[in-house]
């Protein structure tokens, strides 16, 4: 099956820095992957995603980029601010429907004052 | 829409008793998930289902755990006899066919079995 590896798991950054994580995957055939963000005491929700034909997809401070050669993608989240603070997972799915994912660890992004 | 709907928020029993959770997903998707969120796993998926079919149920841990959707706005995840290593946080998800938008998950049933 897809196995899903996600760095850093703790991440703390000054706010207004950026701060990226980074996914790699096992399977070729792999052509979905999104992000999610998870706040304390709530379901993962959705911030970004992107399909295996494009390289690089930005929805204002987040972005997300892909390399398939090399089997990794990673979110970028620039300027950041308090409210980024939050655990962030990456997931895959081979079906292309987004109907099974397989998650990484979990990074826990801090953004201190 | 109100979102994907899960119940009870919080449960507390003791060991050997049955627990039932609940999920109503968002009223047009046809894939329903659950999954099961620790520290030392992360999150795991248990079941799905399409269209009310189970498709994949190779995530159950053990027979004492049992899914069933009986119609497109109802799922249910049995565990019984429960157990302590039960307790987790439990998520129920929904998608539309091709997955546009990606999953969206409910705000979870934390489990705690003791």
């Amino acid at each position: 099956g897809e196995n899903v590896e996600q760095h850093p798991s703790t991440l703390s950054v000054q706010e207004g820095d950026s701060a990226v994580i980074k996914c790699t995957y096992s399977d070729s055939a792999s052509n979905y992957f999104p992000w999610y963000k998870q706040e304390l005491g709530k379901g993962p929700q959705l911030i970004i995603d992107i399909r295996s034909n494009v390289g690089e997809k930005k929805d204002q401070r987040i972005a997300v980029t892909l390399n398939k050669t090399a089997k990794h993608f990673s979110l970028h989240i620039t300027e950041t601010q308090p409210e980024d603070s939050a655990v962030y997972f990456c997931a895959v799915d081979v079906t292309g429907g987004g109907n099974k994912l397989t998650f990484g660890t979990g990074t826990q992004l801090k953004v201190e004052l | 829409d109100a979102g994907v709907i899960q119940s009870p928020r919080h449960e507390v029993t003791e060991m050997g008793q049955e627990v039932t959770l609940r999920c109503k997903p968002i009223s047009g998707h046809d894939y329903l998930f659950w999954y099961r969120q620790t520290m030392m796993r992360g999150l795991e998926l248990l079941i799905y289902f399409n269209n009310n079919v189970p498709i994949d149920d190779s995530g159950m841990p053990e027979d004492r755990f049992s899914a069933k959707m009986p119609n497109a706005s109802f799922s249910t995840l049995k565990i019984q006899p429960s157990e302590p290593r039960d307790s987790a946080v439990y998520f129920c998800a929904s998608s539309l066919v091709r997955g546009r938008g990606g999953y969206t998950f409910g705000s979870g049933t934390r489990l705690t079995v003791v």
